[in-house]
């Protein structure tokens, strides 16, 4: 079936540091491409989205970006802070199959004061 | 806009023991996706309700059901639980479900079985 890769799995960065995250996918049907940020006993909350139609998306110190050609993209965090530390998942919508979303496994980012 | 609830947030039940999850989406919203997520596997889609009908499903034996009712309110009925049952169960509300729309999760409910 379709997936989606994410790697790494865990990041370790200093305060003020940069952090990228990086997926590749599968499906090249794939035109919806979300990234959900998960803090510790809470649920998914997304934080961006982009979509097949642009390359590369921003918001304040979260960017994505978008490389069909290649099926993969990945988002940046500049400026981290503690409270970034969470676990990060990307995701890509799927043509075929019964779900509209499949998610990488996740990725756990540690911000360290 | 109030978010999307889910009802209980914990529970620990006993194998064999059958239980019930509530999940009321964003109002308006119509779809309502459910997802289990444990370490090992991710998170794994379950199936998805549409004006009460069930529009998909995931690979999940038949102990996993589902239902939605006029209001978008969704449950999910797990039985005969067994250990490996034991997850985060998660609802996501979308407003048409269509494969681009945004999906809205809820904080879960923490299924622990004994």
């Amino acid at each position: 079936g379709e997936n989606v890769e994410q790697h790494p799995s865990t990041l370790s960065v200093q305060e003020g540091d940069s952090a990228v995250i990086k997926c590749t996918y599968s499906d090249s049907a794939s035109n919806y491409f979300p990234w959900y940020k998960q803090e510790l006993g809470k649920g998914p909350q997304l934080i961006i989205d982009i979509r097949s139609n642009v390359g590369e998306k921003k918001d304040q110190r979260i960017a994505v970006t978008l490389n069909k050609t290649a099926k993969h993209f990945s988002l940046h965090i500049t400026e981290t802070q503690p409270e970034d530390s969470a676990v990060y998942f990307c995701a890509a919508s799927i043509q075929g199959g019964s779900e509209k979303l499949v998610f990488g496994k996740g990725m756990k980012l540690t911000v360290n004061p | 806009k109030a978010g999307v609830t889910q009802t209980p947030r914990y529970l620990i039940k006993t194998r064999g023991q059958q239980v019930t999850l509530s999940c009321s989406p964003i109002s308006g919203h119509r779809s309502v996706s459910w997802y289990q997520q444990t370490p090992g596997q991710g998170l794994q889609f379950l199936f998805e309700y549409f004006s009460e009908t069930q529009r998909n499903k995931g690979n999940f034996p038949g102990r996993f059901s589902g239902r939605q009712f006029s209001n978008s309110r969704s449950e999910m009925n797990v039985s005969t639980l067994e250990l490996g049952d034991s997850a985060l169960y998660l609802c996501a509300s979308s407003f048409s479900g269509q494969r681009t729309d945004t999906q809205y999760f809820g904080p879960g409910t923490r299924l622990t079985v004994l």
